[in-house]
């Protein structure tokens, strides 16, 4: 039981390259989110899927796009990097109300 | 909207004294409130959730919090700290009913000093 998983650890991106960041989760949950945190800021909300099939706008969308690919998977995609979305990306997943979060993504947009 | 402040961006306690973490909240209708910890290079984990009827309730490694609605309060307590308790302490509030979104504070970085 590996939780929830993200693919890759780090990442360096050059402004306008684009890449998808993957997450996966073995323990059935509905629901997934998509969150990045800065320093000062904490944890925001990008994008979540309350179930398999749906998605939904969080915080701060912009730049981002997402797919629910199945109840296992849900990639966040950033179609032309900026500097402005270098941070730490955590996915999570829930049934109920505790969140489970993955390792995280560091990503660096020069 | 919902919304979360934690008003203290560090907080730092001799070992083996009492700690506390300070979180209030803003949100419509009912709250279910959350705490999680990071340590570094990690992800989140949680520690505790009020979600209804005990005000105080209990989490891990010895960690409690108390719901206090007059106040819209759920501030973390540990009635003696450890150096291993060092690490960065987040709330988070959800709306109890129409929605699966999740506010998160800005974090209090817990120092607990040998």
């Amino acid at each position: 039981n590996a939780g929830v998983t993200q693919t890759p650890k780090f990442q360096v991106l050059k402004t306008g390259q684009s890449m998808t960041l993957q997450c996966a989760q073995d323990m059935n949950h509905n629901s997934m989110y998509w969150y990045r945190q800065d320093p000062g800021m904490g944890l925001r909300l990008i994008y979540y899927s309350a179930s398999e099939g749906t998605t939904d706008k969080g915080e701060v969308p912009n730049g981002y796009n997402v797919s629910r690919l199945n109840k296992r998977e849900f990639s966040l995609r950033l179609e032309s990097a900026a500097p402005s979305q270098t941070s730490v990306y955590f996915c999570a997943s829930s049934a109920g109300s505790k969140q489970y979060f993955g390792p995280g993504t560091r990503l660096t947009v020069t | 909207a919902q919304s979360v402040a934690q008003p203290e961006d560090q907080v730092n306690v001799a070992e083996g004294n009492p700690l506390t973490v300070k979180c209030t909240y803003s949100v419509s209708g009912n709250p279910y409130l959350f705490w999680y910890v990071q340590y570094p290079n990690r992800g989140l984990q949680f520690l505790l959730k009020y979600i209804t009827g005990d005000n105080l309730v209990k989490g891990s490694y010895g960690f409690e919090a108390e719901f206090n609605k007059s106040q819209t309060s759920f501030h973390l307590k540990k009635p003696s700290a450890l150096v291993s308790d060092s690490a960065l302490y987040f709330c988070a509030v959800r709306r109890a009913s129409g929605t699966y979104k999740y506010i998160f504070g800005t974090g209090t970085r817990l120092k607990v000093l040998a």
